[in-house]
């Protein structure tokens, strides 16, 4: 069955402090990654994505994420991060073309 | 601000009711997509639509229907709501193949 796995549910950092969460996926075939990030009461909105080519990728807010394939994982990453990143972090996964499959979430807290 | 809205925001409802939510995806997008998200089941995915064409069902609930319309908005029905049913609605819009962009979602309360 498909699914995505984030390891981490509750997270609390200082600000400053660098930032990992872990997301492993099982799918067969060829798969896009995504992680999105939800801040209090808003929407969904697209951190970056994967879908082929440099394993490192880069999006916006100083966030980076690295596909592993042999691991089936696609981890994000920020070296320091601030209060304003407090928000939810879903990992997500695709067969192009079809629906999300999500993880549960990693909800971050960083404090002052 | 994805370029995908939805109306309304809030809902509040009796059991037994039936209710509709409203998306329009962003300019250009064939694929919407409808997500449910509750606390205890996250982030599911319901239907998707192509160009008003149904492409795929997720977990989405004999009681629950949707269609999208020529001008590509859709619509997701809800009826015989049930106190279970309350969680955020979410849609998504892409275009096909590519990153999906979501709306702001509609909170539905059934009481």
């Amino acid at each position: 069955a498909q699914s995505v796995s984030q390891h981490n549910h509750h997270v609390i950092l200082s600000e400053a402090a660098s930032l990992e969460l872990g997301c492993n996926y099982s799918y067969g075939g060829t798969v896009n990654l995504f992680w999105y990030v939800q801040y209090p009461g808003q929407h969904l909105q697209l951190l970056l994505k994967y879908f082929s080519g440099d394993p490192l990728v880069k999006g916006i807010k100083g966030f980076e994420a690295e596909f592993i394939k042999s691991k089936f994982s696609f981890n994000l990453r920020k070296p320091s991060v601030q209060w304003s990143d407090t928000a939810e972090y879903f990992c997500a996964v695709n067969a192009p073309g079809y629906a999300l499959n999500f993880g549960k979430g990693t909800s971050l807290l960083v404090t002052p | 601000d994805s370029g995908v809205t939805q109306t309304p925001k809030h809902l509040i409802t009796a059991t037994g009711q039936r209710v509709t939510l409203r998306c329009s995806p962003r300019s250009g997008d064939l694929s919407v997509y409808w997500y449910q998200q509750s606390l205890d089941q996250g982030l599911q995915f319901l239907i998707h639509y192509y160009n008003g064409e149904e492409r795929a069902k997720g977990n989405i609930l004999e009681r629950f229907s949707a269609q999208q319309f020529p001008d590509l908005h859709s619509e997701l029905n809800l009826s015989s709501l049930e106190l279970g049913d309350s969680a955020l609605y979410f849609c998504a819009s892409s275009v096909h193949g590519s990153e999906q962009y979501f709306g702001p979602g509609t909170r539905l309360t059934v009481t």
